[in-house]
């Protein structure tokens, strides 16, 4: 069975602070994907990110970065010089090869203080 | 627009009435979910469907929940004799089968 922990219920930090969501999942397929997905204050679910099992570079994309260990089954987010607009709820999601659904965290809401 | 739609926005119902919720994926994406968010569940898978066929209801939480999709675009999720534990917002996603999946704004149910 899969299984994503996000033990991080809620984090507060000053603006343009850098801030750390942890994950951590488990599956025992060999052949897996995992997600960051950012949910606003709207409501609706924002894709940040897909890394497959196989690709443990880590990602930045502007001031976001991804740390992606399978030796610790851990995929963490960072945000860089944290911004008000950043204040969300983000989840992070994992699917098995050939089991399309995602299986969420419970999701880290993050609330960035002007 | 060209991301997925769901309608209506906002559904109340009362107790033991049927309520209709629709999805409308991006267009080409074969693959369609549902998935429910409620406050003591978190984000729950529902349904996958595959094209018009559904290889993976496992999710659906009792009988009373149905779905279907049509000419490989629109879905339909049914709940009938509503409950107030149904109360909950209801998203929907597609893709391309295999990748990344986007969602809808979602449809918030309350059952009174």
């Amino acid at each position: 069975a899969q299984k994503v922990t996000q033990a991080q219920t809620e984090i507060s930090v000053v603006e343009k602070e850098d801030v750390t969501l942890d994950c951590v999942y488990e599956t025992r397929d060999t052949t897996y994907y995992l997600f960051w997905y950012k949910q606003p204050p709207s409501g609706e679910l924002v894709f940040l990110i897909r890394r497959n099992s196989f690709d443990e570079q880590n990602e930045i994309s502007g001031r976001y970065s991804w740390n992606f260990q399978k030796s610790t089954s851990s995929f963490n987010f960072t945000i860089t010089a944290s911004q008000v607009v950043d204040s969300a709820v983000y989840f992070c999601a994992l699917s098995e090869f050939g089991n399309e659904k995602l299986t969420f965290g419970t999701g880290t809401r993050l609330t960035i203080i002007p | 627009g060209a991301g997925v739609s769901q309608s209506p926005s906002n559904k109340v119902t009362e107790k033991g009435k049927d309520v209709e919720l629709r999805c409308d994926p991006i267009s080409g994406h074969t693959a369609l979910y549902w998935y429910r968010q409620s406050l003591g569940q978190g984000l729950e898978f529902l349904i996958y469907f595959q094209g018009n066929s559904a290889p993976d209801k496992s999710g659906l939480p009792s009988d009373r929940f149905s779905a279907e999709r049509t000419g490989g675009s629109v879905s339909t999720l049914t709940i009938q004799r509503t409950q107030q534990e149904d109360s909950a917002v209801y998203l929907c996603a597609s893709s391309p089968v295999g990748e990344t999946q986007y969602f809808g704004p979602g449809t918030r149910l309350l059952v009174l």
